[in-house]
């Protein structure tokens, strides 16, 4: 079946700017994740959600970031007012933990704030 | 929180030879994922083990939960194993706290 799809694939944006990341989880996946990877910090995670729980935000590294999910299924990564820190590539996971804790990532979203 | 370390940091091998990946965890875990960042970024699951041996082919993995440790062995390596090797922890279905990597490098 389809895995994990993100869009954009590239982003350019000015510094200043808001930009939103779009993620779409596999099919039937209650939980899903965002992270983000760049040269300084590695893989870090950002937020998660499950199911209608509330999401863990404990990862978001500013204000600037929020996400939701909608109706249980598609999410989406805003970040307002962006910095050239906020340069990285956004990636998504999604799993079904009444089957597996198994994440499966998509091909991420490349975003350079100039 | 939880400290994920890899080790080597980098490899280089020739074509054909075998290689084993450690990560070293600082607490108990039950999930557990080694991916392959192919070039063009993309996260390939390779393995989820938390616990126990598994193969798929030429890679293994054998996670030994009660001492915090996981091995990844590559057999007969290929150039287009290439890439950075992830190895990832958490509990249940909270988040993946990721390793440093193992970047290989294989050339014919």
């Amino acid at each position: 079946g389809a895995g994990v799809s993100q869009s954009p694939s590239n982003k350019v944006t000015e510094k200043g700017k808001d930009v939103e990341l779009r993620c779409d989880p596999i099919s039937g996946h209650t939980a899903l994740y965002w992270y983000r990877q760049s040269l300084g910090q590695g893989l870090e995670f950002l937020i998660y959600f499950q199911g209608n729980s509330a999401p863990d935000k404990s990862g978001l590294p500013s204000d600037r970031f929020s996400a939701e999910r909608t109706g249980g299924s598609v999410s989406t990564l805003t970040i307002q007012r962006t910095q050239q820190e906020d340069s990285a590539v956004y990636l998504c996971a999604s799993s079904r933990p009444d089957i597996s804790y198994e994440q499966y990532f998509g091909p991420g979203t490349r975003l350079t704030v100039t | 929180g939880i400290q994920v370390e890899q080790s080597p940091p980098d490899l280089i091998l020739q074509e054909g030879a075998n290689s084993t990946l450690r990560c070293n965890f600082s607490d108990s875990v039950n999930n557990l994922q080694w991916f392959h960042q192919n070039p063009w970024g993309q996260l390939i699951n390779l393995f989820y083990i938390p616990s126990g041996t598994k193969q798929n082919g030429r890679l293994s993995a054998t996670t030994v939960a009660t001492e915090r440790y996981s091995l990844l062995y590559i057999s007969s390596s290929q150039t287009t194993d290439s890439g950075v090797y992830f190895c990832a922890v958490g509990t249940g279905f909270q988040k993946l706290v990721f390793g440093t990597g193992t970047r290989l490098l294989v050339s014919p």
